[in-house]
């Protein structure tokens, strides 16, 4: 069945930019739709956007301004970017197939914005 | 945005009890031309990444004990647990997908009363 890795620092700069990766096995990128959610810490879910194997994106209009997510289907990959984090960024971050509903999900990765 | 609003924040059931947790959604997320519900019910443990349970408002996923349902239309939508087992402590969430952006519930703790 499909399972998705996140990857990248643990520990991001403020002002800096936040980049993570997610690695789909087990079945092939070029079908449905990939999103990036996050958690920061005791909190709620919040999606960040989604990414078609085409390319096409959709993002969150609070985000929308400092995201990039983009895909390698010859890697069967695909990625988040964040600019000019602060300490609100912090986070787990979530990548998962999204069929509308989201699942499966990766197991998340911690993110801390702070110098 | 459509905002998702749960009730309770928490509560705490007896094992073998039944729990009731209430979302509801700033506007409708039925869509006329199906007659669907565009919401989802999430299960998140501690430590692990939420897990779906419910699709389509009242869909359970594949392997998610019966005990677990879905109900409600429009704007008003339920997850019941019909049996509450020690396992099912955890953080619940809805979640709707009627319009982007996608958005959560702010989640409804379930204890063990």
């Amino acid at each position: 069945q499909v399972q998705l890795q996140e990857s990248g620092p643990g520990l991001v700069k403020p002002s800096e930019t936040l980049s993570l990766t997610c690695t789909v096995s087990g079945g092939s990128i070029r079908s449905d739709y990939w999103s990036w959610i996050r958690q920061p810490p005791g909190k709620g879910l919040e999606w960040i956007g989604y990414i078609y194997y085409n390319g096409n994106t959709n993002y969150n209009p609070s985000l929308k301004s400092r995201v990039t997510i983009s895909i390698d289907t010859s890697t069967n990959q695909f990625s988040l970017k964040l600019s000019s984090v602060t300490a609100a960024d912090t986070a787990v971050y979530y990548c998962a197939r999204d069929n509308s509903w989201f699942d499966p999900w990766g197991q998340g990765t911690v993110v801390t914005v702070s110098s | 945005d459509i905002v998702m609003t749960q009730s309770p924040d928490s509560l705490a059931v007896s094992l073998g009890e039944r729990a009731t947790i209430n979302c509801k959604s700033s506007q409708s997320v039925l869509y006329s031309s199906n007659n669907k519900n565009y919401l989802a019910w999430y299960q998140q443990k501690p430590g692990q990444p939420p897990k779906v349970l419910i699709y389509w408002a009242s869909t359970r996923e594949s392997g998610v004990p019966d005990r677990f349902s879905g109900s409600g239309s429009g704007t008003d939508f339920t997850l019941t647990i019909r049996s509450l087992q020690a396992e099912d402590v955890a953080v619940y969430y809805c979640q709707q997908y009627y319009r982007t952006p996608r958005t959560f519930g702010q989640g409804t703790k379930v204890e063990i009363k």
